[in-house]
């Protein structure tokens, strides 16, 4: 049963450290989103890559928040320096693009404290 | 631009009551359309969708119709249960061969017992 997986699942920090989310989409999908979801925003694109190219970055704040796709099995989503307005759930989710469905990670919960 | 409409919430219903939660959308050209479940501490599972105009998709005893004459696609289920408590999102394909979707806000359904 293939799954999106997420690392780590949960991640307290102090204001102003660094923080790496790490995502290992389904082997063989070549899209691969980064969600951020809080209750006064609800669900939010913050990146969109497909076959490791990143299309779409708009949804995300450039000056802290960066992603990338190193190989096919591995994304990462950092944030430097961390603020308190980060804490949220960050989901990471990937596809086919042909295919529309979206298999969504367990997410990473974040607190900035 | 494209963007979809969901109901608020919460809606409460007692064990083996009908569930609708409303969903309207507006798009340009032809999207798909999907209701995703995220049950508590879990990321968002695919529930069912539709790629045409009169589709109905099923699963899990829900169904929901893709109606073009009123750019609806409301999520319906005859008698709900407890295990049914979750946060439902309407979704549609922002254009095809992408593999992005637009998400509604949210709809929580809290089933009593």
């Amino acid at each position: 049963d293939a799954r999106v997986t997420q690392t780590p699942r949960h991640k307290v920090t102090e204001m102003g450290q660094e923080v790496t989310m790490r995502c290992q989409p389904i082997l063989g999908h070549n899209t691969v989103f980064w969600y951020r979801q809080t209750m006064m925003q609800g669900l939010e694109l913050l990146a969109y890559f497909r076959n490791r190219a990143p299309l779409d970055d708009s949804g995300m704040p450039k000056d802290r928040f960066s992603a990338e796709m190193p190989d096919a099995t591995l994304a990462t989503l950092k944030i430097q320096p961390s603020e308190p307005r980060d804490s949220a759930v960050y989901f990471c989710a990937s596809g086919l693009n042909w295919e529309e469905t979206q298999y969504f990670g367990p997410g990473t919960r974040l607190l900035v404290l | 631009g494209n963007s979809v409409t969901q109901m608020e919430g919460p809606v409460t219903l007692s064990e083996e009551a009908f569930l609708t939660i409303n969903c309207t959308y507006t798009a340009t050209g032809y999207p798909s359309l999907f209701w995703y479940v995220q049950y508590p501490g879990e990321g968002l599972q695919l529930l069912l969708k539709a790629t045409k105009a009169d589709d109905k998709g099923s699963n899990k005893g829900f169904e929901a119709t893709y109606r073009k004459e009123t750019t609806s696609f409301h999520l319906e289920k005859g008698s709900v249960q407890v295990s049914d408590s979750a946060v439902y999102f309407c979704a549609l394909s922002r254009s095809s061969n992408t593999g992005k979707l637009i998400f509604g806000q949210g709809t929580t359904l809290q089933v009593k017992p």
